[in-house]
């Protein structure tokens, strides 16, 4: 079966630092990976995603994300972060074929001025 | 494409009573999940749909909790003798097919009281 572990639960930046949210999974195959946000009172919402190809994958408000298969990582960064960044990143693994993603635990990010 | 639709919004319930949680997936997406989130917990599945058949409800509650999709335009989320700690985040999500990512919806905020 796949996992998830985030092992950040909290995380704070200052406005305009970069980021680095860290995720590994679990998982013997090929997985699909992604990377979900939740701002407040809101559902989660699709960054990016990754299954093949660059290892690099570009998302959505500036983040990006790099497969590191040797170290089973999908960490997610971003060169300079904003206030409005502030909100719960969600890493999140299928396996091929499956309709059922597994979700980590959760970073929350902070984002101070 | 108004995305996945959840009603209602808010509920509050007495303990003991039923609630009724709605979701609408988007058209044409043939995978529907709920979520449950807490503070405490996160993130938890609780069951699936794929074409309308129930496929997986290894999350759910097995007393109090049922889920039914009769049709690909909803799916409900009964909650029988609400308790305190059924108080929680419902989310309902969608998918087009097997390694799609997830639509989510706003979510319904349940407090038992």
């Amino acid at each position: 079966a796949q996992s998830v572990t985030q092992p950040d639960a909290r995380v704070t930046v200052s406005e305009g630092a970069s980021l680095q949210l860290r995720c590994k999974y679990s998982y013997s195959g090929t997985p699909y990976l992604f990377w979900y946000v939740q701002y407040p009172r809101q559902g989660l919402q699709l960054l990016l995603k990754y299954y093949s190809g660059d290892p690099v994958v570009q998302g959505v408000n500036g983040f990006e994300a790099e497969f590191i298969k040797s170290n089973s990582s999908f960490h997610l960064r971003k060169a300079s972060v904003h206030w409005s960044d502030s909100a719960v990143y969600f890493c999140a693994v299928s396996r091929t074929g499956g309709y059922k993603v597994v979700f980590g635990s959760g970073t929350r990010l902070l984002v101070s001025p | 494409n108004a995305g996945v639709i959840q009603t209602p919004r808010h509920k509050v319930t007495g303990k003991g009573q039923e609630a009724t949680l709605w979701c609408e997936p988007i058209s044409g997406h043939s995978a529907v999940f709920w979520y449950r989130q807490t503070i405490v917990q996160g993130l938890e599945f609780l069951t699936y749909f794929r074409n309308q058949a129930p496929i997986d409800d290894s999350g759910m509650p097995k007393e109090r909790f049922s889920a039914q999709m009769p049709n690909q335009s909803h799916s409900t989320l009964k909650i029988q003798s609400t308790q305190p700690q059924d108080s929680a985040v419902y989310l309902c999500a969608s998918s087009l097919g097997a390694n799609s990512d997830y639509t989510f919806g706003s979510g319904t905020r349940l407090l038992v009281i």
